[in-house]
């Protein structure tokens, strides 16, 4: 079964101090898929990333970056300069195909809440 | 422009009172899932359609059934909500429909239920 561990429960920071958040994920998939998502306190799941399984190149995106190893299962994600407005839960996810192709549920980690003082 | 709505916001209801939550979406996508979140926990797939099929993970209770009448709306009926199903309720919708590409999942703001 899939599986997605976020060791970190809770981070805190202070603004403009750059802070990753890790993942692991286990799977027997050879094709699949990655997401973080973002959770601010309103609730609303906001979708930052996907990356396939064959793509290992690691991804900048302005302050976020995301760096994928294969090797170690991981799929680790870094906000540098934090603000603020970064404050938020972050969820590592895997894709898990389900029996009707074309639709998949996301197994999420626990989450890693993110707290950056001013 | 929002993409996918969930309406209520908040939701109050009585212990074994019937209650139904909506979704909409904007984005024309033909599968629509429900996720169930409690407290400080990560979100639970629930069920999902898959155009007009229905599909039920295996551990979701019977008490939770799903409509979805037409493509842009879907509803997740509670039949005796106990305080147990007290939780955030999300709504997502995806593309789908090719094995092996993966599209994100776009979730609605989701409806907060409280059971009193």
């Amino acid at each position: 079964a899939q599986k997605v561990t976020q060791a970190q429960t809770e981070i805190s920071v202070v603004e403009k101090e750059d802070v990753t958040l890790d993942c692991v994920y286990e799977t027997r998939d050879t094709t699949y898929y990655l997401f973080w998502y973002k959770q601010p306190p309103s609730g609303e799941l906001v979708f930052l990333i996907r990356r396939n399984s064959f793509d290992e190149q690691n991804e900048i995106s302005g302050r976020y970056s995301w760096n994928f190893q294969k090797s170690t299962s991981s799929f680790n994600f870094t906000i540098t300069a934090s603000q603020v407005v970064d404050s938020a839960v972050y969820f590592c996810a895997l894709s898990e195909a389900l029996s009707q192709g074309g639709s998949e549920k996301l197994v999420f980690g626990k989450g890693t809440k993110l707290t950056v003082n001013p | 422009d929002a993409m996918v709505i969930q309406n209520p916001r908040y939701q109050v209801t009585q212990f074994g009172k019937p209650v139904t939550l909506s979704c909409s979406q904007t984005l024309n996508h033909n599968v629509m899932y429900w996720y169930q979140q409690k407290s400080s926990q990560a979100p639970k797939l629930l069920f999902h359609y898959y155009d007009k099929d229905f599909n039920n993970e295996a551990d979701t209770p019977d008490n939770f059934q799903s409509r979805r009448p037409n493509t842009s709306f879907c509803f997740l009926d509670i039949r005796s909500p106990g305080l147990g199903d007290a939780a955030m309720y999300l709504c997502a919708t995806s593309m789908g429909g090719l094995r092996d590409k993966s599209y994100e999942q776009y979730f609605g703001p989701g409806t907060r239920l409280t059971v009193t």
